[in-house]
């Protein structure tokens, strides 16, 4: 099986643009969170989806927005960026009854 | 959420124990404790939890102080491939299970 997969790995954008980013869960997993890890820190937990609707949000300006799809892949939007938001986003996906999170290799943004 | 306390770093040499030490003298009857370790340049992958018995699987064991605000993540054969920032996480099994509150975690380096 396929583990966590997010694209894309790597992306550069410029202050004030928006970016999408996305994450497929293991396949079965209907939970769906998002973490943003800063250079040098431990991951910050944004979202958390189950079944399509919000479960958690965590201490994010609006700027940042996510969705989950019928699939339970999900999308990270993050408008008007900064250059502070330039970071590693982490999708973790959870199976039911399950405790253990599976982390993605991450999407590398770059805001300059 | 409950907070952890844990060394910045630690040194290890290959083939020999590691106990790695997380304080949580806050934690409630509800919350987990969570292991989670991420390697360099990979999202975070889930190492071992436990509530209040000592807990072994393949990869590790956790070994939890009786009055539970503290416990140790015990690697019992260091390799090479276990550097990494080891984080201990507090979980409430009443709260949301996809959110993760990370510290800054031990980074543990193994010398050969």
């Amino acid at each position: 099986d396929a583990g966590v997969t997010q694209s894309p790995t790597h992306l550069i954008k410029t202050r004030g643009q928006h970016v999408t980013l996305r994450c497929s869960p293991i396949s079965g997993h209907k939970s769906v969170s998002w973490y943003q890890q800063v250079l040098g820190q431990g991951p910050q937990f944004i979202f958390q989806y189950y079944e399509k609707e919000e479960r958690g949000r965590g201490n994010f300006p609006d700027r940042f927005s996510a969705r989950q799809f019928p699939n339970y892949s999900s999308e990270l939007n993050v408008n008007a960026l900064l250059l502070g938001d330039s970071a590693l986003y982490l999708c973790a996906s959870r199976g039911g009854g399950s405790y253990e999170q599976y982390f993605g290799p991450g999407t590398r943004l770059t805001v300059t | 959420d409950a907070k952890t306390t844990q060394p910045n770093s630690m040194e290890s040499n290959e083939e020999e124990p590691v106990h790695l030490p997380c304080n949580h003298s806050t934690i409630s009857g509800t919350d987990y404790i969570h292991w989670y370790r991420q390697l360099p340049s990979q999202g975070p992958e889930y190492v071992i939890h436990g509530l209040t018995s000592n807990v072994n699987n393949r990869m590790a064991s956790l070994a939890i102080a009786e009055d539970r605000k503290s416990s140790t993540l015990i690697l019992h054969r260091a390799t090479l491939r276990d550097a990494a920032v080891y984080y201990c996480i507090l979980r409430d099994a009443g709260g949301q299970g996809g959110k993760l509150i990370f510290g800054q975690g031990t980074e543990l380096s193994v010398k050969p």
